[in-house]
Formats: C-alpha cells, sequence, structure tokens
C-alpha cells in the first residue's frame, strides 16, 4: 500500500495570504489527524477527523480549519497567515476511530511565511 | 505547563552503546507513542504502548501506568539511529507531544 501523501511539500507564502494542504491518507484509513511543528513549540495537535467529521480539535485560532472528504482525503486551511504559522504541517492516517490505535505520518508540508 | 517531558534533551553515544530516554507524563493516558523524525522531517511511529514492554529488533520501549513513566531502549546503538525521538500521549481527545531527544550516535 502507498504510504500517507501530503502536497505541496513546501510553500512559500505571504503574510494576510491563505494557504490549502492536502493530505491523502493511506488506502483503507479513515481517520486523519493533522499537527503543526515549529522549533519553538515543538509537535502540537491541531485537528483530527473521521469519516468526514472533525472529532477533536486542538488549541489553535479559528483562523486554522480542515475539513475530510468521502475519499478519507483531508485539507487544512490557514486564514490571514502570520509569520508565526511558518511551520512543517504533518498529517497522520489510521485505520479506524479507535483514538489509541496506530497512527501513520506523511512526510509533512513545510510552510514558509514572509 | 508540560504534560510530556522528556530526557535528556540531547543524547551523544558512541557506536554500540546501550540508550536510554526517559519521558514522564502527568495526565491520564489511553496510550503513549515512541515516534523518531530523522532530519528532513519525516515521523514514524516506533511503539505504541498502553501497558507494560515491546520489542522490536533493537529498540525496546517500556511503560508504567502507575509511575506514568515509559523508557525507549536502544541496545547496539548505531549511527543509522540518529535522529529525534519523541514521547506523544494520548488523553482524552488531545495528543500531548515532548520536546524530543536529540540522538546522535558517533561511528
Amino acid at each position: 500500500k502507498a504510504g500517507v501523501t501530503q502536497t505541496p511539500r513546501y510553500l512559500i507564502k505571504t503574510r494576510g495570504q491563505q494557504v490549502t494542504l492536502s493530505c491523502s491518507p493511506i488506502s483503507g484509513h479513515r481517520s486523519v489527524s493533522w499537527y503543526q511543528q515549529t522549533p519553538g513549540q515543538g509537535l502540537q495537535f491541531l485537528f483530527e477527523y473521521f469519516s468526514e467529521t472533525q472529532r477533536n480539535k486542538g488549541n489553535f485560532p479559528g483562523r486554522f480549519s480542515g475539513r475530510q472528504f468521502s475519499n478519507s482525503r483531508s485539507e487544512m486551511n490557514v486564514s490571514t497567515l502570520e509569520l508565526g504559522d511558518s511551520a512543517l504541517y504533518l498529517c497522520a492516517s489510521r485505520e479506524g476511530d479507535r483514538l489509541a490505535s496506530e497512527q501513520y505520518f506523511g512526510p509533512g508540508t513545510r510552510l514558509t511565511v514572509t | 505547563k508540560n504534560e510530556v517531558e522528556q530526557s535528556p534533551q540531547n543524547l551523544t553515544a558512541q557506536e554500540g552503546e546501550f540508550i536510554t530516554i526517559n519521558c514522564s507524563y502527568s495526565v491520564g493516558i489511553s496510550a503513549l507513542h515512541w515516534l523518531q523524525q530523522h532530519p528532513g522531517g519525516g515521523i514514524v511511529s516506533l511503539f505504541m504502548l498502553s501497558s507494560g514492554k515491546k520489542k522490536h529488533g533493537r529498540l525496546i520501549a517500556t511503560i508504567n501506568i502507575q509511575e506514568k513513566h515509559s523508557s525507549l531502549h536502544i541496545t547496539a546503538s548505531h549511527p543509522r539511529d540518529s535522529a529525534v525521538y519523541i514521547c506523544a500521549v494520548r488523553s482524552g481527545n488531545q495528543f500531548y507531544f515532548g520536546t524530543g531527544t536529540s540522538l546522535t550516535v558517533i561511528p
């Protein structure tokens, strides 16, 4: 099976713009989680989707949003970008909705905001 | 307040040494994960634990639920083990991460 894929891999945006990142989970996986990694804050949980429904959300402002489609692919959107949004954005997929099940990570999208 | 604390932050070892990385957490958990991140960013999930001990090759992970502590051991370390090791816990609807342990294994 192909692994988790994320597009684009690299992205440069300007403050105030918005961005959409995409994540395709492993075939058959119905749960997708998103994470932000920065040098200062480390890894932080953004949100989690299962069967097109947001199940859980981390402590991020409303500028960060996401959705999941019927084929389990997921997108996250960040509006009104700030310099502090520069980060590696990782998504991970798992097969079912058991919260403690194994996750498989994608390679990440590195976003730079200038 | 950090829900997950890891030690040490940085670790340098000679090839062949036995390595231990520690993780303590302060919240109730449903599972604890050990992750490996190589330069370039890709993350690999090494172990998921809810009790006891797991072994995979030269890697061993243990967890003590009563003491809220987990350890990751690497036996016969190798330069290819050089990476950042991250402890993460699932607590309710949230995921909390340690700040990572940067391991360098010198040939």
